[in-house]
């Protein structure tokens, strides 16, 4: 089944404590980006890849990095989280640029940082 | 910069009845997508319009693309329950970032 999967799911951490939320796609998709969800801003785009070992930032990208060292694969790494990172974070892949490229979304993962 | 817009935020839908939910986009795109997003779950996939013109339906739900003037609408007929839920759309960037930019969504409750 073709699929975006994100973990973890659900995550609580203290501010400063260094995390990852793993991305990981079956669809063989060349771009791959994160966004997160807040109430009232919809959703933004942090970071995306366009291919292996080639990242971008989007709109909100400070406090954030992100690796692509194989193609199925998009790390979120938050090194030191604040509390104002809290949110719901979706990683999405597709096929690029082109006509037909619809993206595919994660099941999400809700972080909060105490 | 690509600004969406979706109006209104929050519509309470009389079951049965009929409605239209609009989304604007500020500058050219040749990519406009809808989604739903249940609470709590992920964004699922609805529609993609590449064209001015198009117009895409499934079940209760259709939507079209005006280019020109910026717009989709997304039509409800005859209004049910299981309709209640977020939809956004998002219109994809035209640059070498296949950014996609979202409205903020609108809310819409089905009531008997």
């Amino acid at each position: 089944e073709a699929q975006v999967t994100q973990n973890p799911r659900y995550l609580i951490t203290v501010t400063g404590k260094k995390l990852t939320v793993t991305c990981s796609q079956n669809m063989n998709h060349e771009y791959m980006s994160w966004y997160r969800q807040d109430p009232g801003l919809g959703l933004r785009q942090i970071y995306y890849s366009m291919n292996v070992e080639v990242t971008d930032k989007g709109d909100v990208p400070e406090g954030y990095k992100v690796s692509r060292k194989e193609k199925r694969n998009f790390p979120l790494i938050l090194e030191s989280p604040s509390p104002n990172q809290t949110s719901l974070y979706f990683c999405a892949s597709s096929l690029g640029r082109g006509m037909n490229t619809e993206a595919f979304f994660g099941q999400g993962t809700r972080l909060t940082v105490v | 910069e690509l600004k969406v817009e979706q109006n209104p935020l929050f519509l309470s839908m009389q079951e049965g009845k009929n409605y239209t939910i609009y989304c604007n986009y500020s500058t050219t795109s040749d990519r406009l997508y809808w989604y739903r997003q249940d609470p709590g779950k992920s964004l699922e996939s609805l529609f993609v319009l590449l064209s001015n013109g198009a117009v895409k339906q499934e079940g209760r739900l259709m939507a079209s693309l005006d280019t020109k003037a910026r717009l989709s609408t997304l039509h409800i007929t005859a209004a049910v329950h299981d309709l209640s839920a977020t939809y956004f759309c998002a219109v994809a960037s035209t640059g070498a970032n296949s950014k996609l930019t979202f409205g903020k969504g609108i809310t819409l409750s089905v009531r008997p």
